[in-house]
């Protein structure tokens, strides 16, 4: 149980596209999920905090127009990396928190590695 | 401020050989305490929940403790397949957010 799952693993695009990345609770829902980031040999920073049907809350420092966070339902998160460029490359990667529970575990994503060209 | 401190950045082991990583931590309450496996290239994996001073948490080889200002995670006779970048992550009370450490790499050779 508490599996967590990325979609698109990896990804190149060229500077100034827009990137997709999701994010779904495969067997739980989830209320809360996390985006972060996490560059080479760092440990993760955390980007943002999204909750299933309100706005994003975004840790200082992080830009909400470029960094488009949307918590549609209870399963479901997506990141959308705006005009793109190369000092966006890094490794994305976002947990869930299990609605129903009355621990605080967060589950993982395998992440996605995003480079941008 | 909520800060986590890992030390050794870096261990090297002989297969069999036990030691303990060292996760210090100051935070404004403590909610909980966690530890993550992380393998090169993959999302970390969710190992203890820690909750209280004194309490402590076994899983096959890895043993989880807590203070009330460090966390140890003490790992007995490792094999290879241990090797990888342990993480701790404490959550302050009022918050959801996880505040992590830079991690220890641990590296077992046969």
């Amino acid at each position: 149980g508490a599996v967590v799952s990325q979609h698109p693993s990896w990804v190149i695009c060229k500077s100034g596209t827009s990137v997709k990345i999701e994010c779904r609770s495969l067997d739980f829902q989830a209320t809360t999920m996390f985006w972060y980031r996490q560059f080479p040999k760092q440990s993760l920073m955390l980007m943002a905090t999204s909750n299933e049907g309100s706005k994003a809350t975004y840790e200082q420092g992080v830009e909400k127009d470029k960094f488009l966070i949307n918590h549609a339902s209870l399963t479901l998160s997506t990141l959308t990396v705006t005009s793109a460029h190369p000092e966006d490359s890094s490794f994305y990667i976002c947990s869930a928190r299990h609605r129903d529970s009355s621990s605080y575990e967060q589950y993982f994503g395998p992440g996605t590695r995003l480079t941008v060209t | 401020e909520d800060q986590v401190t890992q030390s050794p950045e870096a261990l090297r082991l002989q297969e069999g050989e036990s030691s303990s990583l060292n996760c210090s931590y100051t935070v404004s309450g403590l909610r909980g305490l966690f530890w993550y496996r992380q393998d090169p290239g993959k999302g970390p994996e969710f190992l203890f929940t820690l909750y209280s001073a004194g309490e402590e948490k076994e899983k096959e080889r890895l043993k989880a403790t807590l203070t009330k200002k460090e966390s140890f995670l003490h790992i007995t006779a490792p094999k290879p397949e241990d090797s990888a970048t342990y993480l701790c992550a404490v959550q302050a009370s009022k918050t959801d957010k996880l505040i992590f450490g830079t991690g220890t790499r641990l590296q077992v050779f046969p």
